[in-house]
């Protein structure tokens, strides 16, 4: 397997655009996790889904930041106003749940670094 | 609300030699699991070596080893004959057992350098 693909690698954009980040989860993973890394705050969750149904976006920062997953091998992030804070590097992991009720390993993407000027 | 503690944010080590990375954690919760990823300036996240609390074992992945006291609530990762492509950022991280709870709660990680 080609592993956690993500697209962008690297984003650069002006202040108020749309940004659309994008990812494509291991074949066969039920659950997809998007991460932002930043200096200031290390890596935190900003949202994850299991079986394409959003689970718990308690760390999705504000409403400019959305988050879909329309089927089991694809899922955006999308900010929609940019500000230069939200620049960072995003990770996008998978992970499948086994047959005896434990979690398997998360797998992480590349990650998409965004600039935001 | 469960928490990651790395308090040393850099180490450094000779090749060849042993290092002890530090790592507590907070829970409420007596089955989880707990991990260890590096992370290379090439920002790739990697498992390095993973512990499931209810084994008292500690686990062991060639030259990386852990040392786990759940009652302390600690989790050590040990390097042993350090390689250069060892320095990377190394990152702790805990997670409930699955089900809805199923998300990795990080440290703010230790940068590693290794000296040749």
């Amino acid at each position: 397997d080609a592993g956690v693909i993500q697209s962008p690698r690297h984003e650069v954009t002006e202040m108020g655009q749309e940004v659309t980040l994008r990812c494509k989860p291991i074949s066969g993973h039920d659950y997809l996790f998007w991460y932002r890394q930043t200096m200031m705050r290390g890596l935190e969750l900003l949202i994850y889904f299991n079986n394409n149904v959003p689970i718990d976006d308690s760390g999705m920062p504000e409403d400019r930041f959305s988050a879909k997953m329309p089927n089991a091998s694809f899922s955006t992030l999308k900010i929609q106003p940019s500000e230069p804070r939200d620049s960072a590097v995003y990770f996008c992991a998978s992970s499948f749940e086994l047959a005896d009720g434990f979690g398997g390993e998360q797998f992480f993407g590349p990650g998409t670094r965004l600039t935001v000027l | 609300a469960q928490t990651v503690t790395q308090s040393q944010p850099e180490m450094s080590v000779q090749e060849a030699e042993t290092v002890t990375l530090s790592c507590t954690y907070d829970t409420s919760e007596s089955d989880y699991y707990l991990f260890w990823y590096k992370q290379p300036p090439s920002r790739q996240m990697i498992l390095v070596i993973r512990q499931e609390a209810y084994k008292q074992q500690n686990a062991t992945e060639n030259r990386f080893s852990v040392n786990f006291q759940k009652a302390a609530k600690s989790f050590s990762l040990k390097i042993s004959d350090s390689q250069l492509g060892d320095a990377a950022m190394y990152f702790c991280a805990y997670r409930v057992l699955g089900g809805a709870n199923s998300k990795l709660t990080f440290g703010k990680g230790i940068t590693l350098s290794v000296r040749p």
